[in-house]
């Protein structure tokens, strides 16, 4: 079955970090770029960063820029993103996605709170 | 960076048809987009890509009820025959070199 499993996710105080995972199954991981989109409570989809299939080109929205980091190991099918000196505002689920190709893929999320 | 713009709402009653619009910026009319169905308290689900010709190729599973369409800038998702499970948001998304873009989402209330 094709498949994206997220965890990490938690309660953070703001300028705290979380590293999100996100194991991947059911397809070849290792050729696809992957995503991390959000969704702050009562609000739309947003993206938040994406990498090439092996590595070499990560992507980032402003808003998290030099804050976040993507990465992956593909021997392990597995994304990452790390989060440093969150804020409330990065208050969300977070969703794990394949966004490319034939056929799209989204995690079922992981919900990470910034708060004192 | 291309922008996509979205009503925010729209409503049809059941067993009839709706066709929800996605807008791409002026200067971005070739780009591909995607449709994504969230209903509430689920993660997004993918349904379809839809290109500037108007051909469009959906994902594993989707239903026939779902097609899409595009002219110009604009790029459409249609529900035929609605039904109560059709009740949901539905994001419109494109990307280019460095990012992806959604759309604000719009809600479908099956009446």
């Amino acid at each position: 079955e094709v498949q994206l499993l997220e965890s990490g996710g938690g309660l953070v105080q703001p300028g705290g970090s979380l590293r999100l995972s996100c194991a991947a199954s059911g397809f070849t991981f290792s050729i696809y770029s992957m995503t991390w989109v959000r969704q702050a409570p009562e609000k739309g989809l947003q993206w938040v960063s994406s990498i090439t299939d092996r590595g070499l080109n990560t992507y980032y929205a402003d808003s998290v820029k030099g804050r976040f980091t993507i990465f992956r190991d593909n021997s392990k099918n597995t994304l990452y993103l790390q989060m440093n000196s969150l804020r409330a505002e990065d208050t969300a689920v977070y969703y794990c996605a394949k966004l490319e190709g034939a056929s799209n893929i989204w995690g079922q999320g992981t919900l990470v709170a910034v708060s004192s | 960076q291309p922008v996509l713009t979205q009503a925010s709402s729209a409503s049809a009653s059941l067993g009839s048809s709706v066709k929800l619009t996605c807008t791409l910026s002026s200067g971005h009319k070739s780009y591909i987009i995607a449709w994504h169905q969230q209903q509430s308290g689920k993660a997004p689900r993918y349904l379809m890509k839809v290109e500037g010709s108007g051909s469009y190729n959906k994902g594993s599973g989707v239903p026939d009820r779902f097609s899409g369409s595009g002219s110009g800038t604009d790029r459409y998702l249609i529900i035929s025959n609605l039904q109560s499970e059709d009740e949901a948001d539905y994001y419109c998304e494109t990307w280019d070199s460095d990012n992806r873009v959604f759309g604000g989402g719009t809600k479908v209330t099956v009446l």
